[in-house]
């Protein structure tokens, strides 16, 4: 299957910091990116959808000005968590549809936020 | 709305056969996903189901009845690398997957 990369692949950050998380597709010009966010024992929560070269479309709940995600290239999506807080630790998760075929969802590795 | 079951755990002996069912209710479908997920880690792609009947592939199988609103995941000769949390997904109208908790499976010796 396709190929998606995530970097980093685990930050500690003290509070009130932002943290940059990068989601790229390495084989394949992704239009549509997603990004996710799991707490521990529990389900994937999808928090936004990014479309290349337009705004992303937040889940309810997400602060969209807490959670910036930029989708600025074909193969690149970025989601940077602004003003850290404790309760932001999770695990983040990217995944990118692959347009040749239509319903293929991809997932990076992972990104382990801790907020100290 | 969004609603899709699956039970929260399973515990199966190495070598056996366990199904893992899910059910789901939607007025717009395009299609079943099954994925894989170990602790820590990020969900890996099983099977992907679009039309009714049984998808096999190696040890791992998919079924999907959309009249009923059903599939399941077939995992046969079990083996402990197999003890993960196993995530079932379906597609919505709009291409968004909608998911379930996820069935913790733990395989014993």
């Amino acid at each position: 299957g396709a190929v998606v990369s995530q970097h980093p692949s685990r930050v500690i950050c003290k509070s009130g910091t932002s943290v940059k998380i990068e989601c790229r597709s390495l084989d394949f010009q992704a239009t549509t990116m997603f990004w996710y966010r799991q707490f521990p024992k529990q389900s994937l929560m999808l928090m936004a959808t990014s479309n290349e070269g337009s705004k992303a479309t937040y889940e309810q709940g997400v602060e969209k000005d807490k959670f910036l995600i930029n989708h600025a290239s074909l193969t690149l999506s970025t989601l940077t968590v602004t003003s850290a807080h404790p309760e932001d630790s999770s695990f983040y998760i990217c995944s990118a549809r692959d347009p040749r075929f239509d319903t293929a969802q991809y997932f990076g590795p992972g990104t382990r936020l801790t907020v100290l | 709305g969004q609603n899709i079951d699956q039970p929260t755990e399973m515990t199966a002996t190495e070598g056996a056969i366990v199904q893992i069912n899910c059910t789901y209710q939607t007025s717009g479908f395009n299609g079943l996903f099954w994925y894989q997920q170990h602790a820590g880690e990020a969900p890996t792609f099983l099977s992907y189901n679009v039309l009714d009947g049984l998808e096999e592939k190696g040890r791992f199988s998919s079924f999907l009845s959309r009249s009923k609103g059903y599939s399941y995941l077939l995992l046969k000769e079990l083996q402990m690398k197999d003890s993960a949390s196993y995530l079932c997904a379906y597609m919505d109208s709009n291409y968004q997957l909608i998911w379930g908790a996820g069935t913790k499976l733990i395989i014993k010796p």
